[in-house]
């Protein structure tokens, strides 16, 4: 079954301990994408990637760290997180093919820093 | 920069009534234009997409929508709707080359029986 899978669902933490969202997909798609939602704002880009070893900021990157070594998995790693950075955050993929293809999302993180 | 603009943050509808949720965005380049719909506690699933052709476009679940190039719009409607369509909807705009996708804020949709 094609699907994007993050891990944690859920997590609550503290202030200033690095954390680590990893999102896998398997459907061989060459654009990864990390959202954060928030009551009144929509989602919000933090960062993308248009294949291995290539990504770049979305919006509201600025907090957060990407990599994508892989074509599969591209972990979202918050180094220091704040109370902040509480969000419920998406991980999208989709085929790179010009910029026509629709995004297949994750189930989504919901974090908590107190 | 571009953006997008959903002018409805909460529509209240009885069923059977008709839907029209407004989008403007703004970029000055090709772009490719998408709805998704966010039903309670579910991530976002595809409602459908333009990129070239035919400015109306016709989804699933009896949604459609209307690319007006000279308004820079792409309004969602469905002439008539269920309780199960309450969720929330987005509008989003990929662009052509950087392929940076931008969301608007996302109307939410009450269908009351």
């Amino acid at each position: 079954e094609a699907q994007v899978t993050q891990n944690p669902r859920y997590l609550i933490t503290v202030t200033g301990k690095k954390l680590t969202v990893t999102c896998s997909q398997n459907m061989n798609h060459e654009y990864m994408s990390w959202y954060r939602q928030d009551p009144g704002l929509g989602l919000r880009q933090i960062y993308y990637s248009m294949n291995v070893e290539v990504t770049d900021k979305g919006d509201v990157p600025e907090g957060y760290k990407v990599s994508r070594k892989e074509k599969r998995n591209f972990p979202l790693i918050l180094e220091s997180p704040s109370p902040n950075q509480t969000s419920l955050y998406f991980c999208a993929s989709s085929p790179k093919q010009g910029g026509n293809q629709p995004q297949h999302f994750g189930d989504g993180t919901r974090l908590s820093i107190l | 920069a571009q953006s997008v603009s959903q002018h409805n943050h909460h529509v209240i509808l009885s069923e059977a009534a008709s839907l029209e949720l407004g989008c403007n965005y703004s970029y000055g380049g090709t772009v490719n234009l998408f709805w998704y719909v966010q039903y309670p506690g579910q991530h976002l699933q595809l409602l459908l997409k333009y990129f070239s052709g035919d400015p109306l476009v016709k989804g699933i679940k009896g949604f459609e929508a209307e690319f007006i190039k000279s308004k820079f719009s792409f309004n969602l409607r469905k002439p008539s709707v269920q309780w199960s369509d309450t969720a929330e909807y987005f509008c989003a705009v990929r662009d052509g080359g950087y392929q940076k996708v931008t969301f608007g804020i996302g109307t939410k949709l009450q269908v009351i029986p």
